[in-house]
């Protein structure tokens, strides 16, 4: 079965590096969404991303953040310069962009854990 | 603005007992539901969703969970917790704009008692 992907699955950076987190949408699907969750809080939406440029984006995702579909396969966040507060559990997630939007099922990656020392 | 209120941050079941995670939303469009649950050290994968065909909704691995409009809820159940069932189980609704996006509940982590 099919299923999203992503790496790594834990990253250890210093305050301040740049960082990129990688996913693999399933091949097929069409929209794509970037999620954190800090330990022990809820899962918050980042960014979401259709046809090249993103859609909607939380105020989270500041200046900051970017999101890139590079090669057709890749979809990537890039963290400029971590602080200590950007260190969560990220989720990439896709869907195939078929029949009513509201409805669709949002197919989850493992998560890159990110830790900022 | 859509919402999500799980309560009970944790919730401790003997195996065979019923399983029951609350879910209350808070939406001013019909809203469309969903509850996620995530293994330890995996990803969220979906249980079930509601998107109004039908208020009782049947899931993967014996779960499901009933859409009750007057209470505002979408509780999850299961009539007998296996120890396999403890992990870690979200709800969210999908907010209806450009994006589509999820907005998730705090989260119930199940615990099953042998």
């Amino acid at each position: 079965e099919p299923e999203v992907t992503q790496t790594p699955s834990h990253q250890v950076t210093q305050m301040g590096q740049e960082v990129i987190l990688r996913c693999v949408p399933i091949s097929n699907h069409l929209y794509f969404y970037w999620y954190r969750q800090i330990l022990g809080q809820k899962v918050e939406f980042l960014v979401s991303f259709y046809n090249n440029e993103i859609s909607e984006k939380s105020e989270i995702f500041d200046d900051q953040f970017s999101v890139e579909r590079p090669d057709g396969s890749n979809f990537t966040l890039k963290i400029r310069s971590t602080k200590l507060e950007d260190s969560a559990m990220y989720f990439c997630a896709s869907t195939t962009g078929q029949g009513a939007r509201e409805e669709e099922t949002q197919y989850f990656g493992p998560g890159t854990r990110l830790l900022v020392l | 603005a859509q919402s999500v209120t799980q309560l009970g941050s944790h919730v401790s079941v003997s195996e065979g007992a019923l399983v029951l995670l609350r879910c209350n939303y808070s939406s001013s469009v019909p809203p469309y539901l969903f509850w996620y649950v995530q293994y330890p050290n995996q990803g969220l994968q979906l249980l079930l969703k509601y998107t109004s065909a039908a208020t009782l909704v049947k899931g993967i691995n014996g779960f499901e969970a009933e859409f009750k409009k007057s209470e505002t809820s979408f509780h999850l159940t299961k009539p007998s917790a296996h120890m396999s069932d403890a992990a870690e189980y979200f709800c969210a609704v999908s907010k209806g704009d450009s994006s589509y996006k999820l907005i998730f509940g705090s989260g119930t982590r199940l615990l099953v008692r042998p």
